[in-house]
């Protein structure tokens, strides 16, 4: 079962900051926080990761509280090929990966 | 780098068939995982293969089998389908560190 609870969807303007939540609760000292997106009809691709401190790369910022029971994604200008659904998951480096039901983003024009 | 490439793209098969689906995974990963995703569903685990052997295994039945080769590619076998098996078939690749895992297009079985 995932070990992450997300809303189910979520609305952004298109060029403002998409704040994705994700809670987990239950996460274990070894375990990261990933996060993937699945545009329609292709397969997942990976967006960041972290064990305990904010990572940031070209795509988005990942901020994880200091007790690392939730996170946030951010998509700093989302733009209309941002839509898509978005899952967080919690993992050990060399587990397999379990999807939960994620976030559905639509980006407004 | 091509990435993980599967094949075929597309595949129609007639329920009680056999099907072979096919995963080429990224330059340098050695390991390789196959999710089935139904309509509106997220991807669900069916198995991983790691130096040609399968390490982790979700809850699918025993129809559903697979094969790595030396050259770390991969194939997932499912006998005597059902019309519950129509779903988009992923396959992705990591490397022993367990770094970010990368996904292939997929392949979309249809049994009728």
């Amino acid at each position: 079962d995932a070990k992450t609870t997300q809303p189910p969807s979520m609305d952004c303007a298109e060029g403002r900051a998409a704040n994705l939540p994700c809670n987990h609760s239950t996460i274990s000292g070894n375990e990261y926080v990933y996060w993937y997106r699945q545009i329609h009809s292709q397969g997942p691709q990976y967006i960041i990761h972290g064990l305990k401190n904010n990572e940031t790369n070209e795509m988005a910022s990942l901020i994880i509280t200091e007790d690392r029971k939730s996170s946030t994604l951010i998509l700093p200008h989302a733009t209309l090929r941002d839509t898509a659904v978005y899952y967080c998951i919690v993992v050990r480096r060399d587990d397999k990966i379990i999807f939960g039901k994620g976030t559905r983003l639509h980006i407004l024009p | 780098d091509a990435g993980v490439t599967q094949s075929p793209t597309h595949l129609i098969k007639t329920r009680g068939q056999q099907v072979t689906l096919r995963c080429s995974p990224k330059s340098g990963h050695d390991t390789v995982s196959w999710y089935q995703q139904a309509l509106g569903q997220g991807p669900q685990f069916i198995f991983q293969y790691y130096e040609e052997e399968e390490r982790q295994r979700g809850n699918f039945p025993d129809r559903f089998s697979g094969h790595q080769f030396p050259n770390y590619s991969s194939e997932l076998n499912v006998n005597a389908l059902l019309l519950g098996d129509s779903a988009l078939y992923l396959c992705a690749s990591s490397d022993r560190a367990g770094t970010e895992a990368f996904f292939g297009q997929g392949t979309r079985l249809t049994v009728v």
